[in-house]
């Protein structure tokens, strides 16, 4: 039973650049959810997708953008990259129904930003 | 005001002994809350879900406190497996948008 799968694991850009990350969720569920976490702070909410579409938003700007596909894997894609923008970037999985539930995450995609 | 507080430590503890970790969420309608454990450049996996009546899973036992808004996490018998970094997470909103606190710190020496 597959858990989280996320990619790639580690990426380099420059500012101003555009960057698409990847995840599928754990087997069974329908709910993808991505947070950005600095170094040294806890994960922040960005976005979360359920029938292909953004349910809930974060306090995150519109260069942040995703999108979920009919299998339920999701992209993150981040528009003009800044500095700021370096961070792991976490897909958690959750089923839409079982709210209050826990979710599962994948192993992230570290951005460094140059 | 953070939505979730967390003391950031560091804990510097011996093995064997206890230590107890507390967390203040701003939201009183939140919904659920969990303990979720990260060690350094891992993601966060689940630790325990807390729950009103109070929960225990083996050395950890984890409080909630709706009153006053407070959960706390005890880990009894510490061994040093259990150093990493403890993230306090409430779901606040309807939906299932987990909110962090910053994490705690454990490191637990020999």
């Amino acid at each position: 039973d597959a858990g989280v799968t996320q990619s790639p694991t580690h990426l380099i850009k420059t500012r101003g650049q555009q960057v698409t990350l990847r995840c599928s969720p754990k087997s069974g569920h329908d709910t993808v959810s991505w947070y950005q976490q600095a170094l040294g702070q806890g994960p922040q909410f960005i976005f979360q997708y359920y029938e292909e579409e953004e349910r809930q938003r974060g306090n995150f700007p519109d260069r942040f953008s995703g999108h979920q596909f009919p299998n339920y894997s999701s992209e993150l894609n981040v528009n003009a990259l800044l500095l700021g923008d370096s961070a792991l970037y976490l897909c958690a999985s959750s089923l839409w129904t079982g709210v209050g539930q826990p979710q599962h995450f994948g192993d992230g995609t570290r951005l460094s930003i140059l | 005001r953070k939505e979730v507080e967390q003391d950031p430590g560091p804990f510097n503890v011996p093995e064997g002994a206890t230590v107890a970790f507390n967390c203040t969420y701003s939201n009183s309608a939140s919904q659920s809350f969990f303990w979720y454990r990260q060690d350094c450049r891992k993601e966060p996996k689940l630790l325990m879900s807390v729950y009103s009546s109070g929960n225990e899973d083996g050395r950890f036992t984890a409080q909630l406190n709706r009153a006053s808004q407070y959960i706390s996490l005890l880990i009894r018998d510490s061994k040093l497996s259990d150093s990493a970094t403890y993230l306090c997470v409430v779901n606040m909103r309807a939906g299932n948008m987990l909110t962090f606190g910053g994490g705690t710190r454990l490191m637990v020496k020999p």
